[in-house]
C-alpha cells in the first residue's frame, strides 16, 4: 500500500497568513494527489485535484503543486472560513489512502 | 442538484453487524465508480472501499476485508456498505462518495467529486 506522510499534522497561523501543507508518498504516484477541505460536522470537500488543478468554485488562493513522491498544498492569504483540517489523498491506486490531515486552526 | 444521502448507521455492539446505505440523486448513477470514506473522531479521513459500475471491482482497505462488503444496486441509485464482526475501531463517521471519471471504473488521477453528509457508526457494549 502507498503510505501518505503529511505535515504538519497542525498548523497555528493568522487571517492574512501564506500557508503550505506538504504531502510525500511512499512511492512514484506522478501528478495523481487530491487535497481535500474538511470542518466539524460538513462533508468533506474537494479542493485540487491531478496536483494541481484547481477544483471548480474554489477560490484562488488554493494552489496544489508537485508530482512524483513531494507535493504541497499552499493558500495564499488565509481567510477565516479557510480554518479547517486539510488531507491529502492518492488516487493512483487501491487502497485510495488519505494523510492524517492537518489542523489549521487560528492563532 | 448532485446529492448523497447517507442512512443506517447507530449504536451496536462489537461484534454484531450494521449495513449502511447511500441515496444518489442529480446524476448517472451508473455512469459512475463509488467510495465509502470513514473519519474516526479526531483523526484523519480513512478510505474504506470502493467499487466499480458494475461492481465487477470491489477494493477494501486491509481492516476490513473479509468483515465489510461493499456492493450497488443501480435501479435504486443506491450504494450499501454491510458491516460485519464490527469492533472499537470501526466507530466513526462513514461517508459515501462519488468518483470523478464518467466511465465508472477506478483510473489513476480520479478524485472524489461529491460526498455526503455522513453517519455515525458507534460500536460499544
Amino acid at each position: 500500500d502507498i503510505q501518505m506522510t503529511q505535515s504538519p499534522s497542525s498548523l497555528s497561523a493568522s487571517v492574512g497568513d501564506r500557508v503550505i501543507i506538504t504531502c510525500r508518498t511512499s512511492q512514484n504516484i506522478n501528478k495523481c494527489l487530491n487535497w481535500y477541505q474538511h470542518k466539524p460536522g460538513h462533508a468533506p470537500e474537494l479542493l485540487i485535484y491531478s496536483a494541481s488543478t484547481l477544483q471548480s468554485g474554489v477560490p484562488s488562493r488554493f494552489s496544489g503543486s508537485g508530482s512524483g513522491t513531494d507535493f504541497t498544498l499552499t493558500i495564499s492569504s488565509l481567510q477565516p472560513e479557510d480554518f479547517a483540517t486539510y488531507s491529502c489523498q492518492q488516487s493512483y491506486t487501491a487502497p485510495f489512502t488519505f494523510g492524517r490531515g492537518t489542523k489549521l486552526e487560528i492563532k | 442538484e448532485v446529492q448523497l444521502v447517507e442512512s443506517g448507521g447507530g449504536v451496536v455492539q462489537p461484534g454484531r453487524s450494521l449495513r449502511l446505505s447511500c441515496a444518489a440523486s442529480g446524476f448517472t448513477f451508473d455512469d459512475y465508480a463509488m467510495h465509502w470514506v470513514r473519519q474516526v473522531p479526531g483523526k484523519g479521513l480513512e478510505w474504506v472501499s470502493g467499487i466499480t459500475w458494475n461492481s465487477d471491482r470491489l477494493e477494501y482497505v486491509d481492516s476490513v476485508k473479509g468483515r465489510f462488503t461493499i456492493s450497488r444496486d443501480n435501479t435504486k441509485n443506491s450504494l450499501y456498505l454491510q458491516m460485519n464482526s464490527l469492533t472499537a475501531e470501526d466507530t466513526a463517521f462513514y461517508y459515501c462518495a462519488k468518483n470523478s471519471h464518467p466511465e465508472g471504473a477506478f483510473w489513476p488521477g480520479d478524485y472524489m467529486d461529491v460526498w455526503g453528509k455522513g453517519t455515525t457508526v458507534t460500536v460499544a457494549s
